[in-house]
């Protein structure tokens, strides 16, 4: 089992709509969590952390299950703008060293529509 | 204007060259890190460090070096000892281990 897991997608969607991702991972000590918003060819950009008690940045609304180890991220009036690749990340695996790493999803694709 | 910048962009190298990836950062980040992104894969760890004159290996060290003789700077080596080296790497820093990470633009490399 991968230590996060999303699917890939793409969403296709039209302008105005809205739309969630889910994404499940697989430490359950996990302690950090975030979405991060990667552009075609471009480095991944910070969308925002996810607090426990859920939390909502403008159109985004981020939530986490930790009974369940997922979390979610909600886009609400799509905008064109928000054609791009979602990666959901955890903070949670721990190296030798104690060193506790990001691991990321291979993202889930969106596509806003005209 | 505080960020961090990766060059070159493209790298094109041929079989058995060693090139040097720069990464500089000016936002006083304690941590830094190295992935790569191959299509249709999460980013792997390469090399991380914590602090300056202190690196250690991610998942995938081999056929990598690294340095961090300043707090600002933390180059990757990709040698020929690494079997597979066309990718895209992106660097990174975070205030400390625990918080979230800002990547630079990323440098996409090409083996010929």
């Amino acid at each position: 089992r991968k230590e996060v897991e999303q699917d890939p997608g793409p969403f296709n969607v039209p302008e105005g709509a809205t739309v969630a991702f889910n994404c499940t991972y697989s430490n359950s000590a996990s302690q950090s969590f975030f979405w991060y918003r990667q552009d075609c060819r471009k480095e991944p950009k910070l969308l925002m952390s996810v607090y426990s008690s859920g939390n909502e940045d403008g159109r985004f609304t981020a939530q986490l299950n930790r009974a369940s180890q997922y979390i979610s991220l909600l886009i609400r009036d799509s905008k064109l703008s928000d054609s791009a690749t979602y990666l959901c990340v955890v903070l949670g695996g721990t190296m030798n060293t104690g060193f506790q790493k990001l691991v990321f999803g291979t993202g889930t694709r969106l596509l806003v529509s005209p | 204007d505080g960020g961090i910048t990766q060059s070159p962009k493209y790298l094109f190298r041929k079989e058995g060259q060693n090139v040097t990836l720069s990464c500089e950062q000016n936002l006083n980040h304690d941590a830094m890190y190295w992935y790569r992104q191959d299509p249709g894969q999460g980013l792997r760890l390469i090399y991380y460090s914590q602090i300056v004159n202190d690196f250690q290996k991610g998942d995938i060290a081999e056929g990598y070096s690294v340095s961090r003789e300043k707090k600002e700077s933390f180059p990757l080596t990709v040698t020929s000892a690494q079997k597979n080296p066309t990718a895209f790497y992106l660097c990174a820093s975070s205030i400390q281990n625990y918080n979230e990470q800002f990547f630079g633009p990323g440098t996409r490399l090409t083996v010929l």
